[in-house]
């Protein structure tokens, strides 16, 4: 149980092009989702919180109009990177949680990423 | 705010032997959840292993198990009888009160483990 798919896994595209990530929670409702971007060799940044139905909480220093979140309900979440740019080019990931609950005791479960190249 | 330190940036480990990736945590919250996670050269994140700060017993999964020190504020993971597949960063992480419950990482420990 508490499978996440990410999709795509890789996207190649060229500078200036929008590009959309989705996040699925398969066999659980998630009522938060969070998104991380990864630069090669280093630990996962926190970019934003997404909750069902309500505007995401984005974390200091990430462009909102950038990186354009979207949690319409509670199995989906997408991240859209808009006009990006190479220095957009990273490895993306998102997780899912089911319920708040104990505190720290729902693990967040992760999709498998996206890895994104702008030319 | 809450911190987590990772100071092994790379461990060798031989194949069946056991070996033990250090976390120490630093946080205000008197209730938090601390995890390990599995992150293979493929990019998924495996989560391995969970321990409540109001735990009173080591977490254990598998050959997984963690050292909880809560008064040295530690929370070291120990892989016994390591296998090739184990080769990968394993990152440890926590998470509060506020904000959420979201996570906090640290740096990673990139294992490798050798025939």
């Amino acid at each position: 149980g508490a499978v996440v798919s990410q999709h795509p896994s890789w996207v190649i595209c060229k500078s200036g092009t929008s590009v959309k990530i989705e996040c699925r929670s398969l066999d659980f409702q998630a009522t938060t989702m969070f998104w991380y971007r990864q630069f090669p060799k280093q630990s996962l940044m926190l970019m934003a919180t997404s909750n069902e139905g309500s505007k995401a909480t984005y974390e200091q220093g990430v462009e909102k109009d950038k990186f354009l979140i979207n949690h319409a309900s509670l199995t989906l979440s997408t991240l859209t990177v808009t006009s990006a740019h190479p220095e957009d080019s990273s490895f993306y990931i998102c997780s899912a949680r089911a319920r708040p609950g104990l505190i720290g005791g729902q693990p967040q479960h992760f999709g498998d990423g996206t890895r994104l190249s702008i030319l | 705010a809450q911190k987590i330190t990772q100071t092994q940036p790379g461990m060798f480990v031989q194949e069946k032997e056991a070996v033990t990736l250090d976390c120490t945590y630093d946080t205000s919250d008197q209730s938090y959840g601390l995890f390990w996670y599995k992150q293979p050269s493929s990019g998924e994140m495996i989560f391995l292993i969970y321990q409540g700060s109001y735990d009173e017993q080591n977490a254990t999964e598998g050959r997984y198990s963690l050292n909880f020190q809560k008064a040295r504020k530690s929370t070291n993971l120990v892989i016994s009888a390591s296998q090739l597949g184990d080769s990968a960063m394993y990152f440890c992480a926590m998470s509060g009160t506020g904000g959420g419950n979201k996570l906090t990482f640290g740096t990673g420990t990139q294992l490798k483990v050798e025939l």
